[in-house]
């Protein structure tokens, strides 16, 4: 069984700070299956990346995502104020499953 | 626009029984599989169900097998989650999402492109 342990388990930064959140799986992921979603109270999750590092449609160039294998990240390079929300990892093999979410809060 | 609206949620018993539904709009239901996930208060989000495109094959988290059923109606562009024999651990926000898989080369890609923005079930006396 694949698990997906994210690091931290909470960030806590100041707007204009670079983000960077972990996502290490137990056993290998294709970098095809893995992407990222944004989630804020009340909101729907938000796609940010698919295929480990392909941003989704409308998604500012200020996340990227990279990692094969086993270790994956997501990069916000400059933390805007609607930035700070949960990110949750997701590998969809035979069966979806998310990570337990890194919370981005403001320091 | 692609839209997704969940409802039906609300206050049941232990035990007691509950449809959701999530209505979509803004693309071709039938042409996509879809999931519903769910969030329970103060945790991450988990993968429940899903079922493809015509309905003819669905998958379920050990959790909820044998007790939920998800199904869809493509004339009404509906997508559904029958849950029965409740318990308090179902208690969460239930948001229904599409399924996006498609290849490029060598290469295929699965995720989750669109999301509803939930709808609260509470298991409690």
């Amino acid at each position: 069984e694949i698990l997906l342990p994210q690091s931290p388990g909470t960030l806590s930064l100041s707007p204009g700070e670079r983000a960077t959140l972990s996502c290490r799986a137990t056993q290998s992921v294709s970098s095809s299956y893995l992407a990222w979603y944004q989630h804020k109270p009340g909101q729907a999750p938000r796609l940010l990346i698919y295929g480990a590092s392909s941003r989704a449609t409308g998604i500012p160039d200020r996340f990227s995502g990279s990692g094969s294998g086993t270790d994956f990240t997501l990069t916000i390079s400059r933390l805007e104020p609607e930035d700070f929300a949960v990110y949750y990892c997701q590998q969809y093999d035979s069966s979806p499953l998310f990570g337990g979410g890194t919370k981005v809060e403001i320091k | 626009e692609v839209q997704l609206v969940e409802s039906g949620g609300g206050l049941v018993q232990p035990g007691g029984s509950l449809r959701l539904s999530c209505a979509a709009s803004g693309f071709t239901f039938s042409g996509y599989w879809m999931h519903w996930v769910r969030q329970s208060p103060g945790k991450g989000l988990v993968w429940v169900s899903r079922i493809n495109n015509d309905g003819g094959s669905t998958y379920y988290a050990d959790s909820v097998k044998g007790r939920f059923t998800i199904s869809r109606d493509n004339a009404k562009d509906t997508l559904y989650l029958q849950m029965n024999s409740l318990r308090a651990e179902d208690t969460a926000v239930y948001y229904c999402a599409r399924d996006r898989r498609y290849c490029s080369g060598p290469n295929c890609y699965y995720y989750f492109d669109y999301w509803g923005q939930g709808t609260l079930v509470t298991v409690s006396s």
